[in-house]
């Protein structure tokens, strides 16, 4: 299994202001993705955080809104840009064991935008 | 796109009944079918999951089907007890780069 710290835990911020939310975990992973999690609602997958290249966006979402850093095989940062109320919800790192495909969560960190 | 639809939204059952949940996919390539558990305020965890070379299978109160032909797979929980209330995601991936794609969720509820 995967042991898989994020944070922070929640924070409100103001519109036009950006925030860096920090994953980490206690073993090399390959596969590291982040998700957002609307009160309420399905999980949507934001991007794949590729190790040494630019993320995957999936549709909706690009790069300039939602930064993403993927150092080395053990950390990776989503910065949500310009947020606006809009962007009020749960963003989630998740990770793959390779050995099974079972993906592994972070405990979230709840983004309230004033 | 791919999809999977998810039925029902809300399931209230009285403690010591089973539940059932069902999902539909669309993308025939799917060959990985998870199922999520999340209780209110934490995150997503597997309980339990099957893949497309196995048509059930059990873990003490859970089984899950799977239905290649018809694109459809089922959780069945017997007995139930207050600790299984959650909301419950089922899930289907097609590849090897682990991208999951999610059912909208079953919040299940357990009447004392």
């Amino acid at each position: 299994s995967a042991v898989i710290s994020q944070k922070p835990s929640r924070d409100i911020c103001q519109r036009g202001t950006s925030l860096t939310i920090q994953c980490q975990v206690d073993s090399q992973v390959t596969m590291m993705f982040w998700y957002r999690q609307q009160p309420g609602q399905s999980l949507t997958l934001i991007a794949t955080a590729n190790q040494g290249s630019e993320a995957t966006y999936e549709s909706g979402f690009v790069i300039d809104k939602f930064p993403i850093s993927r150092p080395n095989l053990t950390f990776s940062t989503l910065t949500v840009s310009n947020m606006s109320p809009e962007d009020s919800s749960i963003y989630l790192c998740s990770v793959a064991w390779s050995n099974t495909g079972e993906l592994f969560f972070g405990e979230g960190s709840r983004l309230t935008v004033l | 796109g791919e999809n999977v639809e998810q039925h029902p939204s809300t399931l209230s059952v009285q403690e010591g009944d089973s539940a059932v949940i069902k999902c539909t996919y669309s993308d025939s390539a799917s060959n990985y079918f998870p199922w999520y558990k999340q209780e209110l305020g934490k995150r997503p965890q597997l309980i339990i999951d099957i893949r497309s070379n196995v048509g059930e299978k059990k873990d003490q109160r859970i089984a899950v089907t799977l239905n290649k032909t018809a694109k459809h797979f089922s959780r069945h929980i017997t007995e139930t007890q207050p600790e299984d209330s959650a909301v419950y995601f089922c899930a289907a991936s097609s590849g090897s780069n682990y991208q999951l794609i999610w059912g909208a969720g079953t919040k299940l509820i357990i009447k004392p």
